[in-house]
């Protein structure tokens, strides 16, 4: 199957600092990327979704300033933590598919990113 | 709005015994319905998907499937399972036909540990 790469897959940072972590499609072009947080024994649950080229839409109870999402290019979305505080410490996944013709209806995940904010 | 819902959060079995998790999901439109695979401190593996046709669906490392739409139900099943095989298992639905940018909406996984 395809591969979506993320980086880093482990992050420690203090208080008040800002995350960067990266997604990538490596062997197709991904027209939605979606990003996902998942809490210790919990499911995952949708942040946003992002289209390239354009805004992210987020989901309900998700700040956006807080959580930026760029999508610039069909192979490359970011999720930026901003002022990370220790309860933005979690495990954030992200998954990329195509979805305009031809449309492939099944999603890739990358390995996760284990953020820490101490 | 769809939801999904996993029965079991929990499942124990020894090795070489058959082992089946449940998934129920709720949706107004048709949907295509998941299940996907996560090793600790990793990304999600998809194990097998059913879209349309045969309800009967087989997946990766000797799973399959059963869409049922009368009951609303798609239960993993595995005849035999391996100490390998011990994982969390979530079951997805999205919508079909391109709703919502096939966005997937999860149960909240089942832990099936297989002990030797």
């Amino acid at each position: 199957g395809a591969v979506v790469s993320q980086h880093p897959s482990r992050v420690i940072c203090k208080s008040g600092t800002s995350v960067k972590i990266e997604c990538r499609s490596l062997d197709f072009q991904a027209t939605t990327m979606f990003w996902y947080r998942q809490f210790p024994k919990k499911s995952l649950m949708l942040m946003a979704t992002s289209n390239e080229g354009s805004k992210a839409t987020y989901e309900q109870g998700v700040e956006k300033d807080k959580f930026l999402i760029n999508h610039a290019s069909l192979t490359l979305s970011t999720l930026t933590v901003t002022s990370a505080h220790p309860e933005d410490s979690s495990f954030y996944i992200c998954s990329a598919r195509v979805t305009r013709q031809p449309v492939n209806t099944e999603a890739f995940f990358g390995q996760g990113t284990r953020l820490t904010v101490v | 709005a769809q939801s999904v819902t996993q029965l079991d959060s929990q499942v124990p079995v020894f090795e070489e015994a058959p082992v089946e998790l449940r998934c129920n999901y709720s949706s107004s439109v048709s949907v295509y319905l998941f299940w996907y695979v996560q090793y600790p401190n990793q990304g999600l593996q998809l194990l097998l998907k059913y879209l349309s046709g045969s309800t009967l669906v087989k997946g990766i490392n000797g799973f399959e499937a059963e869409f049922n739409k009368s009951q609303t139900s798609f239960h993993l099943r595995k005849p035999s399972v391996h100490i390998s095989d011990t994982a969390e298992y979530f079951c997805a639905v999205s919508e079909g036909s391109g709703g919502s940018n096939y966005k997937l909406t999860f149960g909240k996984g089942t832990l099936l540990t297989v002990n030797p």
